[in-house]
């Protein structure tokens, strides 16, 4: 979902916990879809990505879930660490990637160990 | 270097003076792209270079912004008469040619505006 202001919406978890963060987006013309890691002082880290002719696409203890007829993405973090405490954006685009990409607000994931 | 490079990571200026911002993408990337991100936000998009093409300059927020990139390669984003809400963070990407190729971040400038 989206968020307005300072306050970024929070997923606290504990270490060895399963995460899942969600997007929402609204433009149905919207064909490619990615997340980012942003750790604090860093610009955004590539995580993941995935095309609007797939539905699933699984990296390393990350995956990706798109629901086109909701319009909803979703990442999932397995085996959550320490380490990937950060602000995770959604991101999409159309024309195959060729548009500009467009970020929603981010989600910040804490990881207590 | 192998990633995106952006220069100064830090910048203080007073209100009412110009500043450069200096991006060198990722060797052989032809996309480029400058957003702006304050803080606690998402990030807004200001500009994009694709290849010899006119630039998309569609998000820029003011005639105090512009953007050039001399050769395919460096770009400059140049504010002028900066005011205080120009304070932010600003992150230059890059992206290979090719469909559906994912945006490389730099780990962006930081401007205060005094």
């Amino acid at each position: 979902g989206e968020s307005v202001g300072l306050h970024l919406p929070t997923l606290s978890v504990q270490e060895g916990d399963n995460s899942i963060i969600n997007c929402a987006y609204s433009n149905s013309a919207s064909d490619y879809f990615i997340w980012y890691k942003q750790e604090s002082g860093k610009g955004p880290q590539f995580i993941i990505d995935i095309r609007s002719n797939m539905d699933k696409r699984q990296g390393q203890r990350v995956t990706v879930l798109l629901n086109k007829t909701v319009k909803h993405l979703s990442l999932q973090i397995a085996a959550t660490q320490p380490g990937d405490s950060a602000v995770y954006f959604c991101a999409l685009s159309w024309n195959s990637g060729y548009s500009t990409l467009t970020f929603g607000k981010g989600t910040m994931l804490l990881v207590s160990p | 270097g192998a990633g995106v490079s952006q220069s100064p990571s830090n910048k203080v200026t007073e209100k009412g003076k110009d500043v450069e911002l200096r991006c060198d993408p990722i060797s052989g990337h032809t996309a480029l792209y400058w957003y702006r991100q304050s803080l606690g936000q998402g990030l807004e998009f200001l500009i994009y270079f694709q290849g010899n093409s006119a630039p998309d300059k569609s998000g820029l927020p003011s005639d105090r912004f512009s953007a050039e990139r001399t050769g395919g390669s460096v770009s400059t984003l140049t504010i002028q008469r900066t005011q205080q809400e120009d304070s932010a963070v600003y992150l230059c990407a890059s992206r290979a040619w090719g469909v559906n190729s994912p945006l490389h971040f730099g780990n962006g400038t930081r401007l205060t505006v005094t």
